[in-house]
């Protein structure tokens, strides 16, 4: 499994637009990578997934270089509600491990007032 | 999204006794579950994967007879601990996947406090 290294913590705040960047360097051809969100004593929640390129949806963008040894979670004019750890994985979306997910340490994100 | 429910909430129990975990999909059918654990200040470990109708698969180091999995339908799996110790004391996580849908929907955890 490809190992994921991310900045442990990150500050900003209200109304900034956030990066978050994740580096991957081993990933593998049929790896996707996706990034969740989670609060203090609760399960994570899932924000986006992309192979390659840029995806955007309601609530992030994801920003995928060509070589895809990284990746950015684009987060726009954050807010209070938005301190939480994020969490970037690289895994088959396939196959029999799909599903078993292993976390790295994730970033923590604090938004001040 | 699928909504996958833990019972209970939180959970304190006494040293050497044991302790069941429900999760559930609620409006869905897992073929899968996961369940995880996770410390204070620490990432998500996953600890096993469980198949409906078949035995646990542990990962590494993670003792068997000590966390019990039991996948007996479609919509729940249960997570019992054995003969709780403090050092057990957790934050349980469990997640479920359907067919045809490649995203792992996670439940909203069981925080475990041995006493």
């Amino acid at each position: 499994l490809a190992k994921t290294t991310q900045p442990i913590s990150m500050d900003s705040y209200e109304g900034q637009e956030v990066n978050i960047t994740c580096s991957h360097n081993n990933i593998a051809t049929n790896d996707y990578i996706t990034w969740y969100q989670q609060f203090p004593s609760q399960g994570p929640r899932f924000i986006i997934q992309g192979y390659k390129t840029k995806v955007t949806n309601e609530v992030a963008s994801l920003f995928i270089p060509a070589d895809r040894k990284s990746s950015t979670l684009s987060l726009p004019r954050v807010s209070l509600s938005d301190t939480a750890v994020y969490y970037c994985l690289v895994a088959p979306l396939g196959g029999s491990t799909l599903g078993r997910l292993y976390f790295g340490r994730g970033t923590q994100l604090t938004v001040w007032p | 999204g699928a909504v996958v429910s833990q019972h209970p909430s939180w959970v304190i129990c006494k040293s050497g006794t044991s302790v069941k975990i429900e999760c559930r999909s609620l409006d869905f059918q897992a073929t899968t579950m996961f369940w995880y654990r996770q410390f204070p200040k620490q990432s998500l470990m996953l600890m096993a994967t469980s198949n409906e109708g078949s035995k646990a698969t542990y990962e590494q180091g993670v003792e068997k007879d000590k966390f019990l999995i039991n996948h007996a339908s479609l919509t729940l799996s249960t997570l019992t601990v054995t003969s709780a110790h403090p050092e057990d004391s957790s934050f349980y996580i469990c997640s479920a996947l359907t067919t045809g849908i490649a995203e792992a929907f996670f439940g909203q955890g069981t925080r475990l406090t041995v006493v």
